[in-house]
């Protein structure tokens, strides 16, 4: 069974770093990109970027270029995000996503990690 | 950047009926499209892809029809667990963008 188990609900300052997780079971990790998307409280899906576990190449959007880092580690099939100085705007639910190959869309995902930026 | 228009932002039905969602893209992806439904607290859960193919396991009531610029995602007969926000996906330009949602409520 295909299962994406993210890290749990974390609760942050501003100006503090974070990273996420998730960990992909189940299926040839490398074989597949993993997607990061953010759900802002009450709004829609924001995709963020992407990485493709084999040899570690990354996209990400330019609304997130250079203000998160995406990373992965095959031997734990696990990626992961990563946050050097957390704003309360960053607060969140992230998804972690899996990228098919019939497409580029999403067949699988996390169950999502709430991040909260609070002074 | 693709942006993806949804109509309506809210759809009221009763269970049973036909419910018709849109989507319409600022410019062609031709079928490079994808349905999602979210229930609340829950993570997205692919419906359609390639605009009009459903994904494993996902009910035939739901059929997804359309290319280029104009989408459509029918639910034939709606039934309590499909009250749920509906997103489309863009997926042919590298700068992937969803819809803002569908709400499909009661």
């Amino acid at each position: 069974e295909v299962q994406l188990v993210q890290s749990g609900s974390e609760v942050k300052k501003p100006g503090q770093s974070l990273k996420i997780s998730c960990k992909g079971s189940g299926y040839s990790f490398t074989a597949y990109s993993i997607a990061w998307v953010r759900q802002m409280p009450g709004k829609g899906l924001e995709w963020m970027g992407i990485i493709y576990p084999a040899d570690s190449d990354i996209m990400y959007s330019p609304s997130f270029q250079g203000q998160v880092t995406i990373s992965a580690d095959k031997s734990t099939t696990t990626a992961y995000l990563q946050w050097h100085s957390l704003k309360a705007s960053d607060t969140a639910i992230y998804f972690c996503a899996r990228r098919q190959f019939a497409d580029y869309s999403f067949d699988y995902w996390g169950q999502g990690t709430l991040v909260t930026v609070s002074s | 950047e693709i942006v993806m228009t949804q109509s309506p932002a809210t759809l009221s039905v009763s269970p049973g009926e036909r419910a018709t969602l849109s989507c319409r893209a600022s410019q062609s992806v031709y079928s490079n499209l994808a349905w999602y439904q979210q229930k609340p607290g829950q993570a997205p859960r692919l419906l359609i892809y390639g605009a009009s193919t459903r994904a494993t396991g996902i009910p035939a009531r739901f059929s997804g029809s359309g290319s280029g610029t104009e989408f459509t995602l029918t639910i034939s007969s709606l039934q309590s667990e499909d009250f749920a926000v509906y997103y489309c996906h863009q997926h042919y330009h590298w700068l992937w963008t969803f819809g803002q949602g569908t709400k499909v409520e009661i």
